[in-house]
């Protein structure tokens, strides 16, 4: 079945930094990759997602880029700010269901 | 108002127990999920249904048995509950392929 890898599992940055989460997808057949945020007790909730027949999407301060040929997608955020800090999830929408990946703690320190 | 509201947010109970989730969703949304949230934080899908079809099983054990009354609910009934049971139950609910999943708050459901 359909398999997402995503690294790193924590990523720890200074406020102001940039973070970068890279995931990794298996079938070629996928076509929509969202990203989720998801707060501590809170519900995931998407913040950007990308279509294959685009590269790149661009959302303020978050940015995701695409590589079909690779199987590769990664989320970018600048300019990070303490409530960036949460845990964050790739996903792949394969065979009719949306595939997550392992999830990023991200910490932004003050 | 809420999009995708689950109850209840919390249940604790004792192994063996029979108990139930309910999710409604009021977006006008055709497909509802119930994903696991476990303690690692990773989200599995357990199932899938469309217009009240099962779409997806995942391979969870037969004592989880989802029921769609119809499109705007999807409620998720566990027997015999055991140990491992425990986690974060999410549903959603999307409007159909390759589109945003919305998610429920959560059930953090606590076997003991």
């Amino acid at each position: 079945g359909e398999n997402v890898e995503q690294h790193p599992s924590t990523l720890s940055v200074q406020e102001g930094d940039s973070a970068v989460i890279k995931c990794t997808y298996s079938d070629s057949a996928s076509n929509y990759f969202p990203w989720y945020k998801q707060e501590l007790g809170k519900r995931p909730q998407l913040i950007i997602d990308i279509r294959s027949n685009v590269g790149e999407k661009k959302d303020q301060r978050i940015a995701v880029t695409l590589n079909k040929t690779a199987k590769h997608f990664s989320l970018h955020i600048t300019e990070t700010q303490p409530e960036d800090s949460a845990v964050y999830f790739c996903a792949d929408y394969n065979t009719d269901k949306l595939i997550f990946g392992t999830g990023t703690r991200l910490q932004v320190f003050p | 108002d809420t999009a995708v509201s689950q109850t209840p947010k919390y249940l604790v109970t004792q192994m063996g127990n029979d108990k139930s989730i309910k999710c409604e969703q009021n977006l006008g949304h055709d497909t509802m999920y119930w994903y696991k949230q476990d303690s690692k934080k990773f989200l599995k899908i357990m199932f899938s249904y469309n217009n009240k079809e099962l779409i997806i099983n995942e391979t969870v054990p037969n004592r989880f048995s989802p029921k769609s009354p119809d499109k705007a609910h999807l409620n998720l009934h566990i027997n015999s509950l055991e140990l491992g049971d425990s986690a974060v139950y999410f549903c959603a609910s999307s409007l159909g392929d390759n589109t945003e999943a919305f998610f429920g708050q959560g059930t953090r459901l606590t076997v003991v």
